[in-house]
């Protein structure tokens, strides 16, 4: 099966601080995506990378950058930590090439919390 | 830009019974994916169901049946002898044939199955 690990459950910052969002699959897969969920918004796409060191911007890409040095890991940035940026954070990765009915295979979720 | 509707932001159901739910989408593509996810209370999101656009067959997985309208660009998930396990936020999502794997994500509807 594949398993996607994000480095934590449960995570409080404050304000100003820079947020690391660790994400780790172990499948080998090409693209991997960070979403946000909001409640009554779904999950809305923040970025993806489809290869190491490649990186596009997704739908709310404000406020954030990615880094994708291994193909196993991507991690998610917020640069300067914002009360709005209060949300549930998700990884997923799937497989890349002509197989693009692939699900998405997602991590548990990061829940931050900016105070 | 593609769209994801979900109109119904929650439904209950009573355990054993069916229930449909809802999900319309709007794209200009003629070969796309469409998925249906399944996120349990604190746990992680998992793939329920997929069906390619270019397959006039409903796809079915079990308890889960699609009822596919290509036309008027629909795409329900019925349930079957409901279960308490059932219990959970469903997502519709929605996959271009050329989006580099990107998912447009639906709000979402919360389906909470009683005993």
């Amino acid at each position: 099966d594949v398993k996607v690990t994000q480095s934590s459950r449960y995570l409080v910052k404050r304000t100003g601080e820079k947020v690391f969002l660790e994400c780790v699959q172990d499948m080998d897969h090409e693209n991997m995506f960070w979403y946000r969920q909001d409640p009554g918004l779904g999950l809305r796409l923040i970025y993806f990378s489809y290869d190491v060191k490649m990186k596009e911007k997704g739908d709310i890409p404000e406020g954030y950058s990615v880094s994708r040095e291994k193909k196993e890991r991507f991690s998610l940035i917020l640069e300067s930590a914002s009360t709005n940026q209060t949300s549930m954070y998700l990884c997923a990765s799937t497989l890349g090439g002509v197989l693009s009915n692939q699900p998405q295979h997602f991590g548990d979720g990061t829940r931050l919390s900016i105070l | 830009a593609q769209t994801v509707t979900q109109s119904q932001p929650e439904m209950s159901v009573q355990e054993a019974e069916t229930v449909t739910l809802s999900c319309t989408y709007d794209t200009s593509e003629s070969n796309y994916y469409l998925f249906w996810y399944k996120q349990p209370p604190s746990r992680q999101m998992i793939l329920v169901i997929r069906q390619e656009a270019y397959k006039q067959q409903n796809a079915t997985e079990n308890r889960f049946s699609v009822n596919f309208q290509k036309a008027a660009k629909s795409f329900s998930l019925k349930i079957s002898d409901s279960q308490l396990g059932d219990t959970a936020m469903y997502f519709c999502a929605f996959m271009g044939g050329g989006s580099n794997y990107k998912l447009t994500f639906g709000k979402g509807t919360l389906l909470t199955v009683n005993p």
